[in-house]
């Protein structure tokens, strides 16, 4: 089992639907990721959070908010997605949050529809 | 441009036999490397890792090599077992002054394992 818990595991939603992706680490990580995974791709990096403040955005359309509540909590709120937006969003933390070297943990991501 | 490559999209490997993962790199500022496996559905999971003051890291099966000269890294798992059947992602993480940074992904290896 992930240490790291998304949910919901699947979201079929529409074009003007506000929703949100959550996921929660308990393992004290002080960094945590969103990623976006689109078919027999690589995980593309969106956003990253270091001791809860964004510290990356990878150019990612406003359409995607992020949110850090506290260390354990990430959220990424959707509104007005496009179907070229359909993936899975993969949730991530590591140790580390001020650029020293340690894995990151993945949890088992949110599979997203636009319709 | 792609930072991190994995020129192989697909391996088979006979059960019992050595299965041997490559990825080639351009960065010169990455300096730390991982190996993910993913399952369908499921998020990476962390395999092994690898600081670039080191040539060679061994977890288990599990052998990572490093040539820094050739900016090549291969994975090597022996003896291989059906349950390594997987898609295998080399990922790598720059030198850092501060703030946490995402991975940088290759396009993944899909390995597979005949008995």
């Amino acid at each position: 089992d992930t240490e790291v818990t998304q949910t919901p595991k699947h979201l079929v939603m529409g074009m003007t639907n506000k929703k949100s992706l959550k996921c929660e680490q308990h393992m004290g990580h002080r960094a945590m990721y969103w990623y976006k995974q689109k078919a027999k791709k690589p995980p593309e990096l969106m956003f990253v959070y270091s001791y809860e403040k964004l510290s990356i955005n990878e150019s990612v359309p406003s359409r995607f908010s992020p949110e850090c509540p506290n260390s354990s909590l990430l959220n990424l709120h959707l509104h007005a997605l496009q179907p070229e937006d359909s993936a899975l969003y993969l949730c991530a933390s590591s140790q580390d949050g001020t650029g020293g070297h340690s894995p990151l943990h993945f949890g088992n991501g949110t599979r997203l529809t636009v319709t | 441009d792609q930072q991190v490559k994995q020129n192989s999209p697909s391996l088979s490997v006979q059960e019992g036999r050595i299965s041997i993962l490559n990825c080639d790199y351009t960065n010169s500022m990455f300096d730390y490397f991982l190996w993910y496996k993913k399952y369908p559905a499921e998020g990476p999971t962390f395999l092994i890792s690898i600081s670039s003051i080191k040539d060679k890291n061994e977890d288990g099966r599990f052998t990572v090599f490093l040539n820094k000269s050739a900016k090549h890294l291969s994975l090597h798992i022996v003896p291989s077992q059906p349950g390594d059947s997987a898609v295998y992602f080399c990922a790598a993480l720059p030198y850092s002054g501060g703030g946490a940074d995402g991975l940088t992904f290759g396009k993944g290896t899909h390995l597979i394992i005949q008995p």
